[in-house]
């Protein structure tokens, strides 16, 4: 199982670009990193996914290094409501999703 | 699409009485649906793995016993907590993992149910 570690909060301006990292050092060579968030009293919310290539959706960005150590989820223009904890996923064996502590985001108007 | 349903979203029941919580996919098929577990101010925790038509497979420490999960049917898991107490009072969120056992399945969450022992 993949451990991720990230930090623990992180301020954002609204309107500006929302970088949110996460290590992922002990992610095997076919795991997939995953990001989801959690809004106050709401289940988690997909975000994005991939396994070495960058990815880009509606959402968000995810760059992955090379070495698939670490990763990087960009929002582009961070809003208000994008405030919420941000969670890098270490995918284990039989797909369980271990959560770790996650990134507590605040955008600041 | 992919959309997973909880019912009830909140419950408060009475110390010693049994509550059961559904999770359902909506809109797909699951195979495997997850069971967590959040405290005030924590993250998840992953409770327990069901799979439909077999018995569950619980993380170390959550007693199998005290919580019951069913999954009779490809749509519907059930999560019932037995003989509750107040320290039982959490956060209960299912997920169901859409496209079948694969690295490149994304979960879908339910919106959780808010348990209340008193």
């Amino acid at each position: 199982d993949a451990k991720t570690t990230q930090p623990p909060s992180m301020d954002c301006a609204e309107g500006r670009a929302a970088n949110l990292p996460c290590n992922h050092s002990t992610i095997s060579g076919n795991e997939y990193v995953y990001w989801y968030r959690q809004i106050h009293s709401q289940g988690p919310q997909y975000i994005i996914h991939g396994l070495k290539n960058n990815e880009t959706n509606e959402m968000a960005s995810l760059i992955i290094t090379e070495d698939r150590k670490s990763s990087t989820l960009i929002l582009p223009h961070a809003t208000l409501r994008d405030t919420a904890v941000y969670y890098c996923i270490g995918l284990g064996t039989g797909n369980q999703f271990y959560f770790g502590t996650g990134t507590s985001l605040t955008v600041i108007p | 699409g992919a959309v997973v349903s909880q019912h009830p979203s909140w419950v408060i029941c009475k110390s010693g009485t049994s509550v059961k919580i559904e999770c359902r996919s909506l809109d797909f098929q699951a195979t495997t649906m997850f069971w967590y577990r959040q405290f005030p101010k924590q993250s998840l925790m992953l409770m327990a793995t069901s799979n439909e038509g077999s018995k569950a497979t619980y993380e170390q420490g959550v007693e199998k016993d005290k919580f019951l999960i069913n999954h009779a049917s490809l749509t519907l898991s059930t999560l019932t907590v037995t003989s509750a107490h107040p320290e039982d009072s959490s956060f209960y969120i299912c997920s169901a993992l859409v496209g079948g056992a694969s690295y490149n399945s994304p979960l879908h969450f339910g919106n959780g149910t808010r348990l209340t022992v008193t």
